[in-house]
Order: C-alpha cells, then sequence, then structure tokens
C-alpha cells in the first residue's frame, strides 16, 4: 500500500537546524511531488511548500523562503525538509504529504503519521 | 494570499443528525476545493476533492458542494467514528491554503 513514513522526534534550541525524512513506498516516487505541511499545538494545518521528486523543482512558501530547503533521494524514495534558525513558534508536528498525480499539488494524498518538533531553550 | 473561512468552528450534534460545514474563499476559486479529516492525534485524511468527488472508500454519508466562493461539506447521518476536525483547502492560487477547521462533537 501507498505509504509515508516520517523520522522520529526532535528537541532543538532556538536557532539550530532540523532536519525530518519521509520515506515513501507503494508508488512510483517520481511521479509525484513531495509537500511539507506544519501544525503547531492545538492549531490548523499551514503548507510549507512542495518539491518535484522527478525534476527536483522547488516551491516554497514565501512566509519559509530563505529559511527552508526541501530535496529528495531517488535512490532511496526519500524526501527532506531542512529548517533553520528555528524559533519556539515553530514548535509543531511536520507532515509529508504526496501531492496529486503530476507537478502540481492539487490535493495532499496520503500524509506521513508526522513528526513532533519542539523548539526550546 | 486566499484566505479561507469555515464555520462553525466547532458544532456538537447526536448520533444519526445530519451535520453541515461551509467554507468561504475570499476570491473565485471555481471547484478548487478539497476537504480532509483529521481525527485526533491523527494525520489529515482526504475525504472529497474538486469540491465534490469523493475519494475511493469514503463513506457515502460524506458529501460536498459549491463552487466560487461558498462551498458546503455535509455528513448526511453523523456516526461516532466521524468525531474529527474537518478542513477545507483551496488549491486555485499559491499559496495552497486550509481553513481554520471545524471540530465535530458527540452531543
Amino acid at each position: 500500500q501507498i505509504q509515508l513514513v516520517q523520522s522520529g522526534v526532535e528537541v532543538k534550541k532556538p536557532g539550530a537546524s532540523v532536519k525530518v525524512s519521509c520515506k515513501a513506498s507503494g508508488y512510483i516516487f517520481t511521479n509525484y511531488t513531495i509537500n511539507w505541511l506544519r501544525q503547531a499545538p492545538g492549531q490548523g494545518l499551514e503548507w510549507m511548500g512542495w518539491i518535484s521528486a522527478h525534476s527536483g523543482n522547488t516551491n516554497y512558501a514565501q512566509k519559509f523562503q530563505g529559511r527552508v530547503t526541501m530535496t529528495t533521494d531517488t535512490s532511496t524514495n526519500t524526501a527532506y525538509v531542512e529548517l533553520r534558525s528555528l524559533k519556539s513558534v515553530d514548535t509543531a508536528v511536520y507532515y509529508c504529504a504526496r501531492g496529486s498525480y503530476g507537478d502540481y499539488p492539487y490535493w495532499f494524498d496520503p500524509w506521513g503519521q508526522g513528526t513532533l518538533v519542539t523548539v526550546s531553550s | 494570499e486566499i484566505q479561507m473561512t469555515q464555520s462553525p468552528s466547532s458544532l456538537s450534534a447526536s448520533i444519526g443528525d445530519r451535520v453541515t460545514i461551509t467554507c468561504q474563499a475570499s476570491q473565485d476559486i471555481s471547484e478548487y476545493l478539497n476537504w480532509y479529516q483529521q481525527r485526533p492525534g491523527k494525520a489529515p485524511k482526504l475525504l472529497i476533492n474538486d469540491a465534490s468527488t469523493l475519494e475511493t472508500g469514503v463513506p457515502s454519508r460524506f458529501s460536498g458542494s459549491g463552487s466560487g466562493t461558498d462551498f458546503t461539506f455535509t455528513i448526511s447521518s453523523l456516526q461516532p467514528e466521524d468525531i474529527a476536525t474537518y478542513y477545507c483547502q483551496q488549491y486555485d492560487n499559491l499559496p495552497l491554503t486550509f481553513g481554520g477547521g471545524t471540530k465535530v462533537e458527540i452531543k
């Protein structure tokens, strides 16, 4: 079955960086985008951006530009998101999600299980 | 950025009740709207795409309608397993944006 499995819990200090992974299985990895979204505690969903697993092209939400990098490793069907200069407001569950077929993600399906990133001194 | 406004933010209903959630876009998004279900402690799940297309395997008690700026999500007969927060999401323009969510509880 189609599955996205993310890396585990992270605890970081303000100013540090975090890198979360997302391993895909059950489909042709390069036919879709991988999107990254986050959800702060008790809050709604926020889209951070996507990466085309085929071309490596990225599209980041303006809010995160300059602070985020999304990459993929097609040899292991794994996507990564790195967020730098962490602040306490970056504390959230980070999700990867497969976009709809092709290079533009109309919707997100399925989602990874989520990775809790806590930023605290 | 397109703002998505959901209402209500929460509701309480009895098993078997009809539940309706609305989502309003800040500009015309045609039918470029999806609905997700997020059960407590779980990742979101896509239920409906293109405003009204039910995903495979999703029970028929769920439905969606609307176009332009006004959209509706309906559960025709609320079941215990429908306890969740529901989100709308637009894909007409970047950045992709979500409504604030509607938490559905059992009365």
